[in-house]
């Protein structure tokens, strides 16, 4: 059975890095079809698509994001991991990981989610 | 990016009760639309892909039919589990863009 787990800092200072790790287990992260990505949801936006890295490392970004964005994957550890520059209040959020099939547009398993919050 | 409408945002039902939650899509996205549940403090959970498609495991009561703009999810006998909110997600292209929800609270 896949299992994913989020896991990282649930408080971060107004523009530091926020980087969240996925710890996927019962599945090769490195295993054809499917991809790896993040979504995020909070009140005021909903559910939000953030990143997806797929099994050959192309990664893909929602454009208002792209540019505080990186996403990685390291298959030794069977993680893959998120950062976000700059943080702001508007990124206060409920952070998800996800496994993703259908060129990463299809979230099919889900972590428990990860509770972030920007704030001094 | 393409924008996802449902409506309503809330319907209350009771146990029994066939429900029916539609979704349109800002431009033509084909059959590249998925549902998803939602409980209070869990993960969403996906319930069908590609319009139609039952995922593995997500019982036969619900449905998904549509095709271009508009889509529906319905639930044919409500079950107390069936007590959520539900997401539609257009997988047509990237950035994949979701709904704004939709409540199903007990009537």
């Amino acid at each position: 059975q896949v299992q994913l787990q989020e896991s990282g800092p649930g408080l971060v200072k107004p523009s530091e890095t926020l980087s969240l790790t996925c710890s996927v287990s019962g599945h090769s992260i490195s295993s054809s079809p499917y991809y790896w990505g993040w979504i995020r949801q909070s009140p005021v936006k909903g559910l939000e698509w953030i990143a997806s890295i797929s099994d050959s490392g192309n990664t893909y970004f929602t454009p208002s994001l792209k540019s505080r964005v990186t996403i990685s994957v390291d298959s030794s550890k069977n993680q893959f991991s998120l950062k976000l520059r700059s943080v702001t209040a508007a990124d206060t959020a409920l952070y998800y990981c996800a496994r993703q099939f259908s060129w990463g547009r299809v979230m099919d398993v889900w972590g428990k989610g990860t509770t972030v919050a920007v704030s001094s | 990016d393409i924008q996802m409408t449902q409506s309503p945002s809330s319907v209350s039902a009771s146990v029994g009760d066939r429900v029916t939650i539609t979704c349109r899509a800002s431009q033509d996205i084909s059959s590249w639309l998925a549902w998803y549940q939602q409980k209070p403090g869990k993960a969403p959970q996906l319930l069908i892909y590609s319009a139609s498609s039952l995922q593995s495991g997500v019982p036969s009561r619900f449905s998904g039919s549509g095709f271009g703009t508009d889509f529906t999810l319905t639930i044919s006998s409500l079950q107390p589990d069936d007590f959520a909110t539900y997401y539609c997600q257009q997988s047509n292209s990237l950035p994949p863009t979701f709904g704004g929800g939709t409540k199903v609270e007990i009537k």
